[in-house]
């Protein structure tokens, strides 16, 4: 099946350390997305690649880094700098109109 | 940062009734306007989406409707089921997908 997976569903850090979320697709797609999700705010664009070894900010970038050493992996640590890490993340890929997103099931994170 | 202003916040249907999610941009320099479907603990998915140039799509039992002069554009379910009960997006396609706050639809038998 095609799609996209992430890894785990839900993660548990203690404050201070960074963590990385796992983001991988089978698509083929070029373009790959994280977004944040909080109750009432929608979702925010984190950061996001639209090829391979490059990646640009999204709006929310702050306390976040990415890589994209491969096309079908785009994996997002979140750092000890973010200060209200708590959240859920979602990550996307697609694979030609920027409007037309794939998303995966998303990572619960609970930061204490 | 252009954003997309969607209302309501919440909704409550009974089944059968029709179910209406409203959204306002505030350019028109966008290509696609989609809307996404979210279920409790799953991604987002698309939806149906709509050009600037067209005023209404409809899919089964969605339609957008598109008001360019008002710049709003909005969603329809016809004949409303528990099984559409889920939180809406609506979103507008510029350099980067903005997405409204979001709708949370309780279909009641």
């Amino acid at each position: 099946d095609g799609g996209i997976t992430q890894s785990p569903k839900y993660l548990f850090r203690k404050e201070g350390q960074n963590v990385t979320l796992s983001c991988e697709q089978n698509l083929n797609h070029d373009a790959m997305y994280w977004y944040r999700q909080d109750p009432g705010q929608g979702l925010r664009l984190i950061y996001y690649s639209q090829i391979v070894n490059d990646f640009q900010k999204g709006d929310i970038a702050e306390g976040y880094s990415v890589s994209r050493e491969k096309k079908e992996s785009f994996p997002l640590t979140v750092t000890s700098a973010q200060k209200n890490p708590t959240a859920f993340y979602l990550c996307a890929s697609s694979g030609g109109r920027r409007y037309e997103q794939y998303f995966g099931p998303g990572t619960r994170l609970t930061v204490t | 940062q252009q954003q997309v202003k969607q209302s309501p916040q919440s909704l409550i249907v009974q089944k059968g009734g029709i179910s209406i999610i409203n959204c306002a941009y505030e350019n028109t320099a966008f290509d696609y306007f989609p809307w996404y479907q979210q279920f409790p603990g799953k991604g987002p998915a698309l939806l149906i989406a709509i050009r600037p140039d067209v005023s209404e799509k409809k899919e089964g039992r969605f339609t957008i409707s598109f008001n360019k002069s008002a710049k709003q554009f909005s969603l329809h379910i016809m004949d409303s089921q528990p099984g559409d009960s889920a939180t809406y997006f609506c979103a507008r396609e510029g350099d980067k997908l903005i997405f409204g706050t979001g709708t949370r639809l309780q279909v009641f038998p």
